[in-house]
């Protein structure tokens, strides 16, 4: 079963600085890749995806993710963030045609100003 | 396009009582999910509907659990009696079934058991 570990629980950032958001997973079969953002007392919505082709994908919000297959990896950045960012970020893997989604446990990025 | 739509927002109850909750996807989506997010954790999934079968519900504690989706659009999620930690928010999700992982998100639905 396939499995997804994000790194930091709580990033904090300065406005207009950088930010990373690090999620690795684990599968023995292909999957597809997701990150999606919660606002405070809001579903969730996705935000970017990762299916096959390039690499790297670009979201909405100004934010773009790598799939690295040998790191099992699906890291998300921004290069300048803002207050507004400020959410739970949760990174989210597939088994190709499961349809289901398995969800890390989030982090949550604190942009101040 | 109107969203996800969840009832009610909010719903405190005492442990052993039953609660009910709505949910209403997005006209047209075939599949229908309910997941469980405890507070400080990602959403779990408990149940998949395709239209009105249900393709895995492996993960809902079915003693107390249960969920129908009536006539493959609208659906109810039941716990019958609850417990302390069935405290958290339940989010309804609904996608065409075809597209992996676009998932449409209702707001939730927060349920304190005291």
């Amino acid at each position: 079963a396939q499995s997804v570990t994000q790194l930091d629980s709580q990033v904090p950032v300065f406005e207009e600085a950088p930010v990373e958001l690090r999620c690795n997973y684990s599968s023995s079969v292909s999957v597809y890749l997701f990150w999606y953002v919660q606002y405070p007392n809001q579903g969730l919505q996705l935000l970017l995806k990762y299916l096959s082709g390039s690499t790297l994908v670009k979201g909405i919000n100004g934010f773009e993710a790598e799939f690295n297959k040998s790191q099992t990896s699906f890291h998300m950045r921004k290069p300048s963030v803002h207050i507004s960012d400020t959410a739970e970020y949760f990174c989210a893997v597939e088994e190709a045609g499961s349809y289901q989604l398995t969800f890390g446990k989030g982090t949550k990025l604190s942009v101040i100003p | 396009e109107a969203g996800v739509a969840q009832s009610p927002r909010y719903k405190i109850i005492e442990k052993r009582q039953s609660v009910a909750f709505w949910c209403n996807p997005i006209s047209g989506h075939a599949t229908l999910y309910w997941y469980q997010q405890i507070l400080g954790q990602g959403p779990k999934l408990l149940i998949q509907f395709q239209n009105n079968g249900v393709v895995d519900d492996s993960q809902l504690p079915k003693d107390r659990f249960s969920a129908e989706r009536l006539k493959g659009v609208d659906s109810t999620l039941k716990i019958q009696p609850a417990k302390l930690e069935d405290s958290a928010v339940y989010l309804c999700a609904s996608s065409w079934g075809q597209r992996a992982g676009e998932l449409f998100f209702g707001e939730g639905s927060r349920l304190t058991v005291l």
